[in-house]
């Protein structure tokens, strides 16, 4: 079944202790990215990657890091967590730039950072 | 203007009535567009992809897309209380490829 999978679906945390959320896709997809979802806020772009070792900034990305070491995965790093990154999460992939192609969204994590 | 724009809603619908939805965007060389589906703390889901002026129908759902007008719409036929969500548009930027998301419409379907 083609999938986007994440993990962990929870995570409850302290401030400060680095985490690693990860995700894979069995696409084939060149494309993958990060978001963040918060109350009135709508979907937030984090990072996203065209394609092995190479990724670039979306509209927030302060405070977190990610890489593409692999076509399938692509982890999201958080080195020192904050409350305010307490967040919903989703790791999407899609086939552009290959041609027009939707995202494909993961269940989603739910980050607590206490 | 926000590149992509969308009513917050709520929009409340009865039961059986036509639901409209409606998304626009500020990129013209922008090619694809996308609605998704989302339900209370769940993933988006797509439910309509359209790539050229017109309208695409998929069951109940009717995507309408004018390209020189930089508006595309979603109808839902025959709305059921399952419909209740926040449907989300999302517009791949022509340059980028970074996809665009509105705000999301929130629709209420009223049994």
């Amino acid at each position: 079944e083609a999938q986007v999978t994440q993990n962990p679906r929870y995570l409850i945390t302290v401030t400060g202790k680095k985490l690693t959320v990860t995700c894979s896709q069995n696409m084939n997809h060149e494309y993958m990215s990060w978001y963040r979802q918060d109350p009135g806020l709508g979907l937030r772009q984090i990072y996203y990657s065209m394609n092995v070792e190479v990724t670039d900034k979306g509209d927030v990305p302060e405070g977190y890091k990610v890489s593409r070491k692999e076509k399938r995965n692509f982890p999201l790093i958080l080195e020192s967590p904050s409350p305010n990154q307490t967040s919903l999460y989703f790791c999407a992939s899609s086939n552009i730039p290959r041609g027009p192609s939707p995202l494909h969204f993961g269940n989603g994590t739910r980050l607590t950072v206490t | 203007q926000k590149e992509v724009e969308q009513n917050s809603g709520p929009l409340s619908v009865p039961e059986g009535a036509i639901a409209s939805l409606n998304c626009t965007y500020s990129d013209r060389g922008s090619q694809s567009f996308f609605w998704y589906r989302q339900y209370s703390g769940k993933s988006p889901e797509l439910i309509m992809s359209i790539y050229s002026n017109g309208d695409k129908e998929d069951g109940r759902f009717t995507a309408q897309l004018n390209k020189a007008s930089q508006y595309v719409s979603l109808l839902i036929r025959d709305s059921q209380p399952s419909d209740s969500a926040t449907y989300l548009c999302a517009v791949p930027h022509s340059g980028t490829y970074k996809y665009i998301f509105g705000t999301g419409t929130r629709l209420k379907v009223l049994a």
